[in-house]
């Protein structure tokens, strides 16, 4: 069975830092995808970002950027210029590409707070 | 466009008492999903369906059981509510193409007592 691992419960860094927050996962498959979600407090969970593991370059939208090493089984988000509405759980996910809709393994999660 | 939408919002059950949630999505999505999140646990998966009139079991599904009534609603029902059962339950739907993300609906926080 694949796994996700967040080794950071909880963060805090100040508003305008630059933060990254880990996500390690456990796979024998070659062929997945991965994704990042922001759960606000509002409770709504939102799509951040997604990499597809046959691409070496890593995605990146506005602010958010991923470090991906496949070898290594890691996923970090990288979240520039942090704001106060980045405050929120974050969760890494991973589905496997070769087809079948088993949805989403998620990690446990990494509460992320913006300090003003 | 609704996306997911998911009832009710809050629940207080009774140990014992049963009950349904409902969810339905307006995206002509095939696959559908229950999760529970629990504090430290991250989201789990209790059953899905791949497309109408299918449905597998997740990680978690004794106490539960699910009900794809057509391609835009898939319910969970609790027969006999437990307070291991206390949780927040997300319903999420997707396209069948594995690169596509889930689209969750807001969740339903549901006390058992």
């Amino acid at each position: 069975a694949q796994t996700v691992t967040q080794s950071q419960p909880e963060m805090s860094v100040q508003e305008a830092e630059t933060v990254t927050l880990s996500c390690t996962y456990d796979t024998s498959e070659s062929n997945y995808y991965l994704f990042w979600y922001k759960q606000p407090p509002s409770r709504q969970m939102i799509l951040v970002i997604r990499q597809e593991a046959y691409k070496q370059q890593n995605a990146t939208e506005n602010r958010f950027s991923v470090n991906f090493q496949k070898a290594a089984k890691s996923f970090s988000l990288k979240i520039s210029d942090s704001q106060l509405g980045d405050t929120a759980m974050y969760f890494c996910a991973w589905r496997y590409s070769g087809g079948g809709a088993d949805g989403l393994t998620f990690g446990k999660g990494t509460h992320l707070i913006i300090q003003p | 466009n609704a996306g997911v939408t998911q009832t009710p919002k809050f629940q207080v059950l009774k140990t014992g008492q049963s009950m349904t949630l409902q969810c339905a999505q307006d995206m002509n999505h095939n696959s559908m999903y229950w999760y529970r999140q629990d504090p430290g646990m991250g989201l789990r998966l209790i059953y899905y369906s791949a497309s109408e009139g299918t449905t597998d079991k997740g990680e978690v599904p004794n106490g539960y059981n699910v009900s794809r009534l057509n391609k835009r609603e898939f319910s969970l029902r609790l027969e006999s509510a437990a307070p291991s059962q206390t949780s927040v339950y997300f319903c999420a739907s997707t396209q069948t193409a594995e690169n596509s993300p889930l689209h969750f609906g807001n969740g339903t926080r549901l006390t058992v007592t």
